[in-house]
């Protein structure tokens, strides 16, 4: 069966610091991979999302970047954090050849920018 | 483009009554559509999906119907519980090898 670890599972980081977030997915080949982040009470935001190694769609311009080196690995930076990236990161990942296009969600990621 | 719309919350209920969250899309074509729950502090977890017209879908309980001549696929369960408090999140794909599309989410809490 396919299981999608993230981690770390919750970060404290100060304002200006650099971020690095993974993902990765298990029991898969060729998976879509997403990344979200949802504010405090809010909706998802989609971030990025990769159909392939060295293939990454940025759905909002700010200040994080996405990679995916491998291809069951995907991975969230940013070289400076701000207070507004605080929220509950999620990544994502779906066949790429599946016709009903579900998506299976990681436990996510808690940050804190202080 | 394709859009979800979902009833506003919070939706609060007492335990064991019944329950109703709207959806609504717009979307060309036939997309599948996907009720998501998410109970505090976790990921995002599948409950139930429909990929086509008429279609049911169904699991813990709940039920929705997949409606095109009113574009809806209203979430269901005829008696809640204290434990299905969460945040509910319609979704419907699109074409092609793109991410889903997601409502803003409907939270859900049930007292005793």
């Amino acid at each position: 069966s396919q299981t999608i670890h993230q981690w770390p599972a919750t970060l404290v980081q100060p304002v200006g610091s650099p971020l690095s977030l993974e993902c990765t997915v298990e029991g898969t080949s060729n998976p879509n991979l997403y990344w979200y982040r949802q504010a405090a009470g809010r909706g998802l935001q989609l971030l990025f999302y990769s159909v392939g190694i060295g293939q990454i769609s940025s759905e909002v311009p700010q200040n994080l970047s996405a990679s995916r080196p491998q291809d069951r690995q995907f991975i969230l930076s940013s070289k400076k954090l701000l207070l507004s990236d605080s929220g509950f990161y999620l990544c994502a990942w779906s066949p790429g050849t599946d016709s009903s296009y579900e998506q299976y969600f990681g436990p996510g990621t808690r940050l804190t920018v202080t | 483009g394709n859009s979800v719309t979902q009833m506003e919350g919070p939706v609060t209920l007492s335990e064991e009554a019944f329950l109703t969250i709207n959806c609504t899309y717009t979307a060309t074509g036939y997309p599948s559509l996907f009720w998501y729950v998410q109970y505090p502090g976790e990921g995002l977890q599948l409950l139930l999906k429909a990929t086509k017209a008429d279609d049911k879908g169904s699991n813990k309980g709940f039920e929705a119907t997949y409606r095109k001549e009113t574009t809806s696929f209203h979430l269901e369960k005829g008696s809640v519980q204290v434990s299905d408090s969460a945040v509910y999140f319609c979704a419907l794909s699109e074409p092609g090898n793109t991410p889903l599309v997601f409502g803003k989410g409907t939270r859900l809490s049930v007292i005793a």
